[in-house]
C-alpha cells in the first residue's frame, strides 16, 4: 500500500523554465510534508517543508503547495537550473508516526542548459 | 563535523554471508534510521532507534538486525544475506521532535550474488 506516490519517475525541462513536481498521498492523517533532493552517489538532503496548517512555504527558488482536500502536494522550483538535476523524494509524516517518514518513489529531474 | 557516516561505500557478498553495515552520526542526535531503497522506488524503513538501547522495527526489517549501545552508532546486520537484499542503504539521524529533519549518509551499495 503506497501511500505517497510520484506518478512521474522523470521530468525533463529547459534551463530557466519552470519544474513542476507532483506528490499524491492517501493517508488523511499526514500532517507534515518534506521534499527531499538526491544527487547519484549520494544521501537525500532536506530541501523543503510544510505544515498542513499551511497551503504554501516558499524559500527562494523552491516553493511548495498543499491542496489537502486533494491530498496533493507540487513542488516549484523557479528558475530551474542544470544543478537542480536530481531525484526528488516527497516524504509525509502523521502524529502518531513520531519522526518516520514515508517517502514517494521519487522523480528524476533533468533541467537541460 | 562529518554529519552521518556509513561504511563501506560498497560491497559484494555471497548469498548466505552475513555482514554489518556501519553507521555514525556526530551531531548528538537521540534517533536515527536504516532505509533501503531499491531501484524505482522510495525508500522504506527498515528500523529506527529513538535513543540508545531502544530499537524498533519499520515498515520491512525482515533479514536484518540492529543494536544501538551509544548515541552515536547504530550498526545494520544482514545474515544469511540473500539476493533480495541487494539494495542501497542509507542510515539517517535528527532530533527528537517528530518534525525534524532527517539528515542521511552517502549509502552503502550492496549487491547479493
Amino acid at each position: 500500500d503506497q501511500q505517497v506516490k510520484q506518478n512521474s519517475p522523470s521530468l525533463s525541462v529547459q534551463e530557466g523554465r519552470i519544474s513542476i513536481l507532483n506528490c499524491d498521498y492517501t493517508n488523511s492523517m499526514f500532517d507534515y510534508f518534506l521534499w527531499y533532493k538526491k544527487y547519484p552517489a549520494e544521501g537525500p538532503t532536506f530541501l523543503i517543508s510544510i505544515s498542513s496548517i499551511k497551503d504554501k512555504n516558499e524559500d527562494g527558488r523552491f516553493t511548495v503547495f498543499l491542496n489537502k482536500s486533494a491530498k496533493h502536494l507540487s513542488l516549484h522550483i523557479v528558475p530551474s537550473q542544470p544543478g537542480d538535476s536530481a531525484v526528488y523524494f516527497c516524504a509525509a509524516s502523521a502524529p502518531d508516526s513520531g519522526s518516520r517518514l514515508t517517502f514517494g518513489e521519487g522523480t528524476q529531474l533533468t533541467v537541460n542548459p | 563535523n562529518a554529519g552521518v557516516t556509513q561504511t563501506p561505500k560498497f560491497r559484494i557478498l555471497k548469498i548466505g554471508q552475513s555482514m554489518t553495515l556501519q553507521c555514525t552520526q556526530d551531531m548528538n542526535h537521540n534517533y536515527m534510521y536504516w532505509y533501503r531503497q531499491d531501484p524505482g522506488m522510495g525508500l522504506k524503513l527498515i528500523y529506527y532507534s529513538v535513543g540508545a538501547g531502544i530499537t524498533d522495527k519499520g515498515e520491512v526489517p525482515n533479514g536484518y538486525n540492529v543494536s544501538r549501545s551509544t548515541t552515536e552508532d547504530f550498526p545494520l546486520r544482514l545474515e544469511l544475506a540473500a539476493p533480495s537484499q541487494t539494495s542501497v542503504y542509507f542510515c539517517a539521524s535528527s532530533f527528537p521532535g517528530g518534525k525534524e529533519t532527517q539528515y542521511f549518509g552517502p549509502g552503502t551499495r550492496l549487491l547479493v550474488l
